[in-house]
């Protein structure tokens, strides 16, 4: 159980282009979703908490423009990167959690985001 | 500030034990997680504290000390595939978690 599946897997696209990263919670409902970003070797960073049928939380430093983030149903959450730039290159992994604050964080596999 | 200490890096032999340590100060305690990260994938959950002492599961256990603000890991009958970056994660008074930066098990044969 507590399944999350992260779409896609791998991005390789131009300066520019804006990507849309899915969460989707698989077996389980989530009011709350985490997007993080990780850098080679280094710890997850929190990007931004979703939640349901609101606005996302983002953490001091988090450009909301520059990362939409949509949870429009309690099991898909979107991340979306516009305007996307080398920089911007990093693993983001989704999160999501099946109840209350007191249960574990299950992570998507990941996605590999690589601007050229 | 809140801050989460565990090793960089440690390395173990295959058929060992091993112990992963990891401190925190944290503004408010409500539960330390660990996960398992290898490279190039997402964590996954292992363990959970709110209690002190220790929570076994299997091959792997996770000790806990509130008034010390220390936890552990401990990993018995090494395999390679526990070759991977353990991560300790406190959750503070406002839920949030607050993540250390990993400690990378290296296991040799």
């Amino acid at each position: 159980g507590a399944v999350v599946s992260q779409h896609p897997s791998r991005v390789i696209c131009k300066s520019g282009t804006s990507v849309k990263i899915e969460c989707r919670s698989l077996d389980f409902q989530a009011t709350t979703m985490f997007w993080y970003r990780q850098f080679p070797k280094k710890s997850l960073m929190l990007m931004a908490t979703s939640n349901e049928g609101s606005k996302a939380t983002y953490e001091q430093g988090v450009e909301k423009d520059k990362f939409l983030i949509n949870h429009a149903s309690l099991t898909l959450s979107t991340l979306t990167v516009t305007s996307a730039h080398p920089e911007d290159s990093s693993f983001y992994i989704c999160s999501a959690r099946p109840g209350g604050e007191f249960q574990p964080q299950h992570f998507g596999d990941g996605t590999r985001l690589s601007i050229l | 500030g809140q801050n989460i200490d565990q090793p960089t890096e440690m390395t173990a032999t295959e058929g060992a034990i091993v112990q992963i340590n990891c401190t925190y100060q944290t503004s408010g305690f409500n539960g330390l997680f660990w996960y398992q990260q290898h490279a190039g994938e997402a964590p996954t959950f292992l363990s959970y504290n709110v209690l002190d002492g220790l929570e076994e599961k299997g091959r792997f256990s996770s000790f806990l000390s509130r008034s010390k603000g220390y936890s552990y890991l401990l990993l018995k009958e090494l395999q390679m595939k526990d070759s991977a970056s353990y991560l300790c994660a406190v959750m503070d008074s406002n839920y949030q978690l607050i993540w250390g930066a990993g400690t990378k098990l290296i296991i040799k044969p």
